[in-house]
């Protein structure tokens, strides 16, 4: 267990949809990171929080956005989903100077 | 922009054997080089990370190495056992962009 968790575990929703995974970091930790992991296009980095401030962003299309809070935990919300989102969802988190990261448990999403 | 080829993409080994994945990465300002094993449908775990100003780092059965020269660094794994069995990620953190950047993965098979 890496002290990070991440809710749903599992998501069925319907194309057009809009849904929101959370992630609470290990505590102490004040980056949070989101990965989207799919078959054919591995572990993708999408964007970087540390302490509530956006730090880097990788592939994370506009339909996507993300929010750290005040008590550092992160939401990923994705709109008008289309078939090609469902994957699985990681969230990571680190202590702020450091580069470790250590992954949760993941939210898995199907899009129907 | 960053880049990291990772190879084999699948690797099967007798148990006891070793097994080797090689990477490289485009950046060469990265500095950290962490490596994960995934199993299936879990969450990619950290077993080994080596930062730029060593060459080598073992862990009992474990050891990376790096060649910043050529950019270039490996896992090996010594008498791999069946549970060593998983999908393995190496990744290399960007100079500039501090984004963590995978490997396409190695999915390792140990036969007993």
């Amino acid at each position: 267990d890496s002290g990070v968790t991440q809710t749903p575990k599992h998501l069925i929703t319907a194309t057009g949809q809009r849904v929101t995974l959370r992630c609470s970091p290990r505590s102490g930790d004040l980056s949070v990171y989101w990965y989207q992991q799919s078959l054919d296009q591995g572990l993708q980095f999408l964007i970087q929080y540390y302490n509530g401030e956006e730090r880097a962003k990788g592939n994370i299309l506009e339909r996507f956005s993300a929010q750290q809070f005040p008590d550092l935990h992160s939401e990923l919300n994705l709109s008008s989903l289309e078939l090609g989102d469902s994957a699985l969802y990681f969230c990571a988190s680190s202590v702020g100077g450091t580069p470790t990261q250590y992954f949760g448990p993941g939210t898995r999403l199907l899009v129907l | 922009g960053e880049n990291v080829e990772q190879h084999p993409s699948t690797l099967s080994v007798q148990e006891g054997d070793s097994a080797v994945i090689k990477c490289t990465y485009s950046d060469s300002a990265s500095n950290y080089f962490p490596w994960y094993k995934q199993e299936l449908g879990k969450r990619p775990q950290l077993i080994i990370d080596i930062r730029s100003n060593v060459g080598e780092k073992k862990d009992q059965r474990i050891a990376v190495t790096l060649n910043k020269t050529a950019k270039h660094f490996s896992l090996h794994i010594t008498e791999t056992q069946p549970e060593d069995s998983a999908v393995y990620f190496c990744a290399a953190l960007g100079g500039a962009t501090n984004k963590l950047i995978f490997g396409t993965g190695t999915l390792l098979a140990v036969q007993p």
